[in-house]
């Protein structure tokens, strides 16, 4: 089992339409981050959320982070086919030692 | 800027070989990580190291071993390569701290045959 649970793993939409992207843990982490990945390259941040309830808005996107701090969602509004990507929430520990944990990540697929 | 540099991009070994995936970054971060993805597995993290001279073991941290070489290099070895370690290896480097971002490489993509 996963420390960070992703859902969904596949997300296939067309343009225009919201979608949410939930990352679960039964773990409080530290601070949560969202990655974003293409295809031949390595993750790059979007995103890093430190407080218990903290929202972070990315031009579309919109980020929070749970009250007890075990979970946080990416919203997409209007998404466009340039959002296309693997998805990724990644999270730090108090406990961990500084130690950068992943969720399995969220395939979308935005249609024109 | 080169950031996070990884040596090999592409590996084919033959089962039981040996070899060792090389990782330098040039950002002066205290923090290095190994992690591989296979599909439906996001990225698993294989070892960390929190500084020079200090390693610390991942998820996933059999069949593998790792050298701090020094602040810049952090290296993987699989002493005996196996079919399951076939996977796309990313090596990544932070500063120390929470919510510190991560920098990856472009991974290795090593198939074992």
């Amino acid at each position: 089992t996963q420390l960070l649970e992703q859902s969904p793993q596949f997300l296939s939409i067309q343009e225009g339409e919201n979608l949410t992207v939930y990352c679960n843990s039964s773990s409080v982490f530290s601070s949560l981050q969202w990655y974003r990945q293409e295809p031949g390259e390595g993750p790059v941040l979007l995103v890093t959320v430190v407080t218990g309830g903290e929202v972070k808005k990315l031009k579309r996107l919109t980020f929070q982070f749970g009250d007890a701090r075990k979970d946080s969602s990416l919203h997409i509004t209007a998404a466009q086919p340039g959002d296309t990507g693997l998805y990724l929430c990644a999270g730090r520990r108090s406990t961990s030692y500084g130690k950068l944990t992943f969720g399995q990540g969220t395939i979308l697929t935005v249609h024109p | 800027n080169a950031g996070v540099t990884q040596t090999p991009k592409f590996q084919v070994l033959k089962t039981g070989q040996s070899m060792t995936l090389q990782c330098a970054q040039d950002m002066n971060h205290n923090s290095m990580y190994w992690y591989r993805q296979d599909p439906g597995m996001g990225l698993r993290l294989i070892y960390y190291s929190a500084s020079e001279g200090t390693t610390d073991k991942g998820e996933v941290p059999n069949g593998y071993n790792v050298s701090r070489l020094n602040k810049r290099e952090f290296s993987l070895r699989l002493e005996s390569a196996a079919p399951s370690q076939t996977s796309v290896y990313f090596c990544a480097s932070s500063l120390t701290g929470e919510g510190t971002e991560a920098f990856f490489g472009q991974g290795t993509r090593l198939t074992v045959v």
